[in-house]
């Protein structure tokens, strides 16, 4: 099992550009969940999605920020019209359910110079 | 997702226990009490998780108050390797919510 993978691992887009951000969850989950680390910060829930569905999104800027987590595929965060701000760390969390614990990628690091 | 307090960093001494407490003293019946920890430029791991009776897994073990109100992470035997920012999350039973984290215990361990 090859547990969370996320990619790219570093990013770095000018601004104004787009930012795609992939998530493949471990075989067998069906709950993924997005959170945004700024420098030095703690970690900040954006949205929470199962297969075809956005579940919570209380997390995600009302602009600029869409996620997607298709039938087939990995889940998809997407930053439209990048801004220094959204430099961070963006890290992705499968989940099996009940009793078990949630599993972590090792994140993207955006740049947006 | 209830509150949790812990305090902001701590020292060990390699090869010694530690202990990490935090208090929960808000906790509900059904909050199922997590740890995790996130070493330098990495995600989140698991660490481990337990309701109310305590629980020992390879990583750690998870010592947890009468009341609930409190709980402490136990690493038996400290290495250079579990520097990190330890994180104590309550969750609530099948709620689906995400977990909610705080600013964690950074624990620094001395050779």
């Amino acid at each position: 099992n090859a547990g969370v993978m996320q990619n790219p691992r570093h990013l770095v887009r000018r601004r104004g550009q787009e930012a795609r951000l992939r998530c493949s969850p471990m075989k067998g989950h069906s709950h993924v969940y997005w959170y945004r680390q700024l420098p030095e910060e703690g970690l900040k829930f954006m949205v929470y999605l199962q297969k075809e569905n956005i579940i919570d999104e209380s997390g995600m800027p009302k602009e600029r920020f869409s996620a997607e987590f298709p039938k087939e595929g990995p889940s998809i965060l997407r930053i439209q019209q990048v801004v220094r701000g959204d430099s961070a760390a963006y890290f992705c969390a499968s989940y099996a359910g009940e009793g078990y614990g949630y599993t972590f990628g090792s994140g993207t690091r955006l740049t947006v110079v | 997702d209830a509150k949790t307090t812990q305090p902001n960093s701590m020292e060990s001494n390699e090869e010694e226990p530690v202990h990490l407490p935090c208090n929960h003293s808000t906790i509900s019946g059904t909050d199922y009490i997590h740890w995790y920890r996130q070493l330098p430029s990495q995600g989140p791991e698991y660490v481990i998780h337990g309701l109310t009776s305590n629980v020992n897994n390879r990583m750690a073990s998870l010592a947890i108050a009468e009341d609930r109100k409190s709980s402490t992470l136990i690493l038996h035997r400290a290495t250079l390797r579990d520097a990190a920012v330890y994180y104590c999350i309550l969750r609530e039973y099948n709620a689906g919510n995400m977990l909610t984290f705080g600013g964690g215990t950074r624990l620094m361990v001395k050779p």
